[in-house]
C-alpha cells in the first residue's frame, strides 16, 4: 500500500527555490514525516523529517500542514548538485524500518 | 572518518552461484539494513538486524540469507534461490532500531552501494 504519493519528476531552474510535494492522507499521529534523496547511483542521503511542526536544517525546510496530511520540502536555492530523486516517507514513532517508493526525480537546470 | 562501507562496488557472478556483499560500519550503530533497487523504483527493504546476533526479514527475504556475529558487520549473501538478483544493493545502520520516544531521531545512514550483475 502506498503511504505517500509524490509527482514523479520536477524542475527547478538553478538559484530559485524547489518545492517538492508529498500527500499522505492516510498518515496517523505517531507517523512522522522524513525525506530523503539519491543522486543517481548513490545511497540514499537523509534531509530532514518532522511530526506536526514545521522544520529547518542546513539543507532544506519541511513544512507540514495542519492536518499532517500533505507536506512540502523546500530546497531554498536549489543548484545543479541538487539534481536527485527525492523520497517522501512517513514512518512510524518507535519503528525503525523505511519504507521507499518511487519519489520524485528532480532536475535542477542552468 | 567514520562511515559506512560496501564492498565491491560492482560484483559480477554467473547464474547458479552464491555472492556474499560486504557491509562495514564504524558508527558504532545498533541496526543494520539491507535493500534492493530496481531501475526506476523505489528501495525494498530484504533484511534488517537491530542488535548482534538478531535479525528480521524485510518485504523481499526470499533468496537472500544474512548474518550478524559482529556490530560492524552486516553481510548479504544472495543465493542461487534467487531468480532475478540483478540488481542495486544498499546497506543502511541507524544508531537503533526499535525503541520509545526517540528512535524518530535515528536516520539511517547509507553506504554507497553495491550493483551486482548475474550474467
Amino acid at each position: 500500500d502506498a503511504k505517500t504519493t509524490q509527482p514523479p519528476s520536477m524542475d527547478c531552474a538553478e538559484g530559485r527555490a524547489a518545492n517538492l510535494p508529498c500527500n499522505h492522507s492516510t498518515i496517523s499521529g505517531n507517523e512522522y514525516v522524513y525525506w530523503y534523496r539519491q543522486i543517481h547511483s548513490q545511497g540514499p542521503q537523509y534531509i530532514i523529517h518532522g511530526l506536526k511542526n514545521n522544520e529547518t536544517n542546513e539543507m532544506a525546510s519541511l513544512i507540514i500542514t495542519e492536518d499532517r496530511k500533505s507536506s512540502t520540502l523546500i530546497l531554498p536555492h536549489a543548484t545543479l548538485r541538487d539534481t536527485a530523486v527525492y523520497y517522501c516517507i512517513v514512518r512510524v514513532k518507535g519503528y525503525s524500518t523505511l519504507t521507499f517508493g518511487k519519489g520524485t526525480m528532480l532536475l535542477v537546470s542552468p | 572518518d567514520g562511515g559506512i562501507t560496501q564492498s565491491p562496488k560492482y560484483l559480477f557472478r554467473k547464474e547458479g552461484q552464491n555472492v556474499t556483499l560486504s557491509c562495514e560500519q564504524n558508527l558504532n550503530h545498533d541496526a543494520m539494513y539491507w535493500y534492493r533497487q530496481d531501475p526506476g523504483q523505489g528501495l525494498r527493504l530484504i533484511y534488517y538486524s537491530q542488535i548482534v546476533n538478531d535479525f528480521q526479514k524485510g518485504d523481499i527475504a526470499e533468496g537472500y540469507s544474512v548474518s550478524r556475529e559482529k556490530k560492524e558487520s552486516f553481510p548479504l549473501t544472495v543465493t542461487s534461490a534467487q531468480k532475478n538478483p540483478t540488481a542495486f544493493y544498499l546497506c543502511a545502520s541507524s544508531i537503533q532500531g526499535t525503541s520509545g520516544g526517540t528512535s524518530s531521531y535515528n536516520e539511517q545512514f547509507f553506504g554507497p552501494g553495491t550493483r551486482l550483475t548475474v550474467l
